[in-house]
């Protein structure tokens, strides 16, 4: 069965400081990847995508994730993190042409330290 | 408000109460997808619609579970009997082929 795993279940940082979440699934084919964000008390909200094309893509408030498939992963990536960036992270993972059904890994909860 | 819209926002039931949560999908997307959410884990797909047609669901979904989305825009999730593990977030979220999800806030089923 197709999985997703995010290693990192929380992860503290300073403002300013990088940040890379790591992202792992299991399926072998043709696959679509996605990072969603939650703020406290809000509902999911879509960082980035990848369906094709430029393995490095780049998504909305600086954030940014690279495509190995290689290596399975999709690790997504912020220079110079904010205290506002402070929530839920979830990457998901939809086979092609699979009705666009995600599975979900399990979640990193970041806290930015003021 | 052209996101998408789920009611109720909460909801408390006693066990083997039956419950009915409603979502209210983005106009133009077609697809329509059902998920539950614990605590401190991802959301899980529970069913999926193209249109008015369930196209897939779950091997999750108990046959407490259903759901429907008669003419192709509102969606409902009915859960018969409730189960103290049935208290979940259910999220519904929407979209057109080939593009992300966009969620809706939720609905917290508590059920005591």
């Amino acid at each position: 069965a197709q999985s997703v795993s995010q290693h990192n279940h929380h992860v503290i940082l300073s403002e300013a400081a990088s940040l890379e979440l790591g992202c792992n699934y299991s399926y072998g084919g043709t696959v679509n990847l996605f990072w969603y964000v939650q703020y406290p008390g809000q509902h999911l909200q879509l960082l980035l995508k990848y369906f094709s094309g430029d393995p490095l893509v780049k998504g909305i408030k600086g954030f940014e994730a690279e495509f190995i498939k290689s290596k399975f992963s999709f690790n997504l990536r912020k220079p110079s993190v904010q205290w506002s960036d402070t929530a839920e992270y979830f990457c998901a993972v939809n086979k092609n042409n699979a009705g666009n059904m995600l599975t979900f890994g399990g979640g990193t909860r970041l806290m930015v330290k003021p | 408000d052209t996101g998408v819209s789920q009611d109720p926002r909460h909801k408390i039931t006693k066990r083997g109460q039956n419950v009915t949560f409603r979502c209210d999908p983005i106009s133009e997307h077609n697809r329509l997808y059902w998920y539950r959410q614990t605590l401190g884990q991802g959301p899980e797909f529970l069913t999926y619609f193209q249109n008015e047609a369930q196209l897939e669901k779950s091997r999750l979904l108990s046959d407490r579970f259903s759901a429907e989305r008669p003419k192709g825009s509102f969606s409902t999730l009915e859960i018969q009997r409730t189960e103290q593990g049935d208290s979940a977030m259910y999220l519904c979220a929407s979209s057109l082929p080939s593009y992300g999800y966009t969620f809706g806030s939720g609905t917290r089923l508590t059920v005591v």
